[in-house]
């Protein structure tokens, strides 16, 4: 157990329809981070918020948003469906800095969503 | 545009020997490079970093090479175990400013170590 906890662990939905999906980060981590990995696709970076606040913004449709909540948890919100969104959404969390040994940031990751559209 | 490529999408090895998982970058601007091991139905775990400052990093079985000339890191694992058997992520690190921060992935190489 990463600390990290995601929710559902699946989810199957019909195109057109909009599901949300849940983060709670590791106790003491203010950083949260979205991640989707499409099949033959490496982890596509989204959306960065840091206590609250949106950090950093990747390869993240406008169908598709984030927020991030007093109590740190995170959702993002996916909507209009489409079959290409069928992919492995990862939640992440981090302190921010000095975390890992050499002093690099490390991601400490959930089991992830599975989200399968049809 | 794929700034962090791993070229080989899996490879095989033989318990105790030497498995070499190889990386290469675009952005000289990458400050640190991760390596991450993942399991299936798992997220993704931290394995090894090392800094940009460093050629080498070395964490029991495990040792990253940096070779900022040729933007390449490698990841050696000795000896391979069958555990070891897993999908390994390359990643790269840029900090631009305060708490923003990103870190790029490669498409993984999935390790099989055979006994």
């Amino acid at each position: 157990d990463s600390g990290v906890t995601q929710t559902p662990k699946h989810l199957i939905t019909a195109t057109g329809q909009r599901v949300t999906l849940r983060c709670s980060p590791r106790s003491g981590d203010l950083s949260v981070y979205w991640y989707q990995q499409s099949l033959d696709q490496g982890l596509q970076f989204l959306i960065q918020y840091y206590n609250g606040e949106e950090r950093a913004k990747g390869n993240i449709l406008e169908r598709f948003s984030a927020q991030q909540f007093p109590d740190l948890h995170s959702e993002l919100n996916l909507s209009s469906l489409e079959l290409g969104d069928s992919a492995l959404y990862f939640c992440a969390s981090s302190v921010v800095f000095g975390q890992g040994s050499s002093g690099a940031n490390v991601l400490t990751f959930g089991a992830g969503s599975r989200l399968t559209v049809l | 545009d794929q700034q962090v490529k791993q070229n080989s999408p899996s490879l095989s090895v033989q318990e105790g020997r030497i498995s070499i998982l190889n990386c290469d970058y675009t952005n000289s601007m990458f400050d640190y490079f991760l390596w991450y091991k993942k399991y299936p139905a798992e997220g993704p775990t931290f394995l090894i970093s090392i800094s940009s400052i460093k050629d080498k990093n070395e964490d029991g079985r495990f040792t990253v090479f940096l070779n900022k000339s040729a933007k390449h890191l490698s990841l050696h694992i000795v000896p391979s175990q069958p555990g070891d058997s897993a999908v390994y992520f390359c990643a790269a690190s840029r900090r631009s400013g305060g708490s923003n921060y990103k870190l790029t992935f490669g498409k993984g190489t999935l390790l099989t170590v055979n006994p």
